[in-house]
């Protein structure tokens, strides 16, 4: 079954505990992406992918660092979290020749609270 | 950057009926592709339906339609014969055809539909 999958689903920390989501996909899809969202805002993007050891930043990329070293994985590292980064975490991925005809498959999402 | 406005946070309809959800945007571009997503209870992202900014037949797909209108810059959504399992947080999202905006896609704050019996 095509999908992306991110763990854990569920996420209670302390400030400044790094932590680690994890994301992989197994369509073989050249772009990744991380959004968080938060009520009354929608989704945002963090960081994404366009290809393996190829990362950019997206709209609010502070305090997070992402790899890509390999194509399937795409990890999202919070080397200090805090507690604004409470939200609801979403990896997705797509085939990068234009999205419309390979929109993006979302992962099922990642709540993070951080105390 | 692109802007999406989705004007009402929260909507009500009965089972079997029709409601159609708004949605505008600003842009320059002139090619780009407009997208509806669900998010139901479950908190999956759901594609509903797509547009291509430059084909001017409106988007159907079963019950859902958009009514899309380039020059008012509006992409409103149209869920006919509404159903229970269509309660969920609706969004509308903007895309530009451009490599270099990495295929971001710009959210709307969505709407939240609820569908009574």
């Amino acid at each position: 079954e095509a999908q992306v999958t991110q763990n854990p689903r569920y996420l209670i920390t302390v400030t400044g505990k790094k932590l680690t989501v994890t994301c992989s996909q197994n369509m073989n899809h050249e772009y990744m992406s991380w959004y968080r969202q938060d009520p009354g805002l929608g989704l945002r993007q963090i960081y994404y992918s366009m290809n393996v050891e190829v990362t950019d930043k997206g709209d609010v990329p502070e305090g997070y660092k992402v790899s890509r070293k390999e194509k399937r994985n795409f990890p999202l590292i919070l080397e200090s979290p805090s507690p604004n980064q409470t939200s609801l975490y979403f990896c997705a991925s797509s085939h990068t020749e234009g999205s419309y005809n390979s929109p993006l498959h979302f992962g099922n999402g990642t709540r993070l609270t951080v105390t | 950057a692109q802007t999406v406005t989705q004007s009402q946070p929260e909507m009500s309809v009965q089972e079997a009926e029709t409601v159609t959800l708004s949605c505008t945007y600003d842009t320059s571009e002139s090619n780009y592709y407009l997208f509806w997503y669900k998010q139901p209870p479950s908190r999956q992202m759901i594609l509903v339906i797509r547009q291509e900014a430059y084909k001017q037949q409106n988007a159907t797909e079963n019950r859902f339609s958009v009514n899309f209108q380039k020059a008012a810059k509006s992409f409103s959504l149209k869920i006919s014969d509404s159903q229970l399992g269509d309660t969920a947080m609706y969004f509308c999202a903007f895309m530009k055809l451009d490599s270099n905006s990495g295929y971001a896609l710009n959210f709307g704050k969505g709407t939240s539909l609820l569908v009574t019996p």
